[in-house]
């Protein structure tokens, strides 16, 4: 079974602290993704990875970075974190480097729940 | 533009049959996938339809209508156990990225 492994389920934090988020998987996947779901709004896409080294912003990655040195870990940043990033943090991977394997599924991790009070 | 609707929440009974559905509007086609997700959990893939049709998967079904750009779920003989959000989610064509619908709340009773 595919493994995606977030390193905190529940992280409290201040307003203005650098935060980091690890996400691992454990498939060889290329593909990671980071994602933010709230209330009424679904998921939405902050970063992806389709390689090492190399990232793509999504719907909302104002106020983010991302990091992925190594294939099988993709980290989120939040520069200088603020409440209106409270919300619940997922990472997904999925395999295939080439489009279009788009019929392999994204698998996600447990996700954490960050606040920033 | 590209959007995927689906309604917010919906009610059943144990044992009852429920369908699930979901619209979308995409440029380009690959696909569409149903996840599930329990509260405070990670969403898990349930199931992949790319051609027009009803697939099985034991007590869950979907069906896919590329043409009225048109899945929906099917659920039988619900337990409180399938009371989760169901989320349809569509690959947008020449990327890695997918859209995600906001997902649709069920709630099992007794």
């Amino acid at each position: 079974d595919v493994k995606v492994t977030q390193s905190s389920r529940y992280l409290v934090k201040r307003t203005g602290e650098k935060v980091f988020l690890e996400c691992v998987q454990d498939m060889d996947h290329e593909n990671m993704f980071w994602y933010r779901q709230d209330p009424g709004l679904g998921l939405r896409l902050i970063y992806f990875s389709y390689d090492v080294k190399m990232k793509e912003k999504g719907d909302i990655p104002e106020g983010y970075s991302v990091s992925r040195e190594k294939k099988e870990r993709f980290s989120l940043i939040l520069e200088s974190a603020s409440t209106n990033q409270t919300s619940m943090y997922l990472c997904a991977s999925s395999p295939g480097r080439d489009f279009p394997n788009s019929n392999q599924p994204q698998h996600f991790g447990d996700g954490t729940r960050l606040s920033i009070l | 533009g590209q959007n995927i609707d689906q309604p917010t929440e919906m009610t059943a009974t144990e044992g009852a049959i429920v369908q699930i559905n979901c619209t979308y509007q995409t440029s380009g086609f690959n696909g569409l996938f149903w996840y599930q997700q329990h509260a405070g959990e990670a969403p898990t893939f349930l199931s992949y339809n790319v051609l027009d049709g009803l697939e099985e998967k034991g007590r869950f079904s979907s069906f896919l209508s590329r043409s009225k750009g048109y899945s929906y779920l099917l659920l039988k003989e619900l337990q409180m156990k399938d009371s989760a959000s169901y989320l349809c989610a569509v690959p947008t064509s020449g990327t890695y990225k997918y859209i995600f619908g906001t997902g649709t709340r069920l709630k099992v009773l007794a």
